[in-house]
């Protein structure tokens, strides 16, 4: 079964944290995405990446880098940790034509106190 | 992306078919219907997508009406399994709104032994 696995399920950071998210895909897909979610805002892109070594932001990139040295793997860095970047992240990957449906992970639940 | 209403929620007995709409009527020609759901804490799951014709696939079916402007998804024998939030979404596939999932509120479905 295809997956998208996402390191940690449940992470407790204290502000001013340098925090990694891993994710790690293994369809071979060319694109991959972190998404956070919150309740009544729904989903947002944070970044996105078609290519190893290539980013894009999305909606919300303040606060947030990214990493994509192999196909495989894509790593959201939150630089400093704050209170407000306390989500639920999502990591999607898909192919590159982009027509079919995003493969999700099963989500991290980050609280930064 | 066109705007999608559904049905805050719908209940549905344990080996019933569920019919799960959603009304989609500023849709444009080259947006696709996709659906989604999402079970408690977990992330999103791709279900199935559609253009103009009908789409099956193992887990669901897709009824796209002639004028695109609503669309029914059918899960032929519900089980336990597929109570949870769905999400119809109608988006361009790739261009300038990739990545872009706009999920609005869905539909929690309900499924009762």
């Amino acid at each position: 079964d295809v997956k998208v696995t996402q390191s940690s399920r449940y992470l407790v950071k204290r502000t001013g944290e340098k925090v990694f998210l891993e994710c790690v895909q293994d369809m071979d897909h060319e694109n991959m995405f972190w998404y956070r979610q919150d309740p009544g805002l729904g989903l947002r892109l944070i970044y996105f990446s078609y290519d190893v070594k290539m980013k894009e932001k999305g909606d919300i990139p303040e606060g947030y880098s990214v990493s994509r040295e192999k196909k495989e793997r894509f790593s959201l860095i939150l630089e400093s940790a704050s209170t407000n970047q306390t989500s639920m992240y999502l990591c999607a990957s898909s192919f590159e034509q982009g027509v079919g449906g995003y493969t999700f992970g099963s989500g991290t639940r980050l609280t930064v106190v | 992306d066109a705007k999608t209403t559904q049905p805050p929620s719908m209940d549905c007995a344990e080996g019933r078919a569920a019919n799960l709409p959603c009304n989609h009527s500023t849709i444009s020609g080259n947006e696709y219907v996709y659906w989604y759901r999402q079970i408690h804490s977990q992330g999103p799951q791709y279900i199935i997508h559609g253009l103009k014709n009908n789409e099956t696939n193992e887990m669901a079916s897709l009824i796209i009406t002639e004028d695109r402007k609503s669309s029914t998804l059918i899960l032929p024998h519900a089980t336990l399994r597929d109570t949870a939030v769905y999400y119809c979404i109608v988006r361009v596939a790739g261009g300038t709104s990739y990545g872009k999932l706009t999920f609005g509120q869905g539909t929690i479905l309900t499924v009762h032994p």
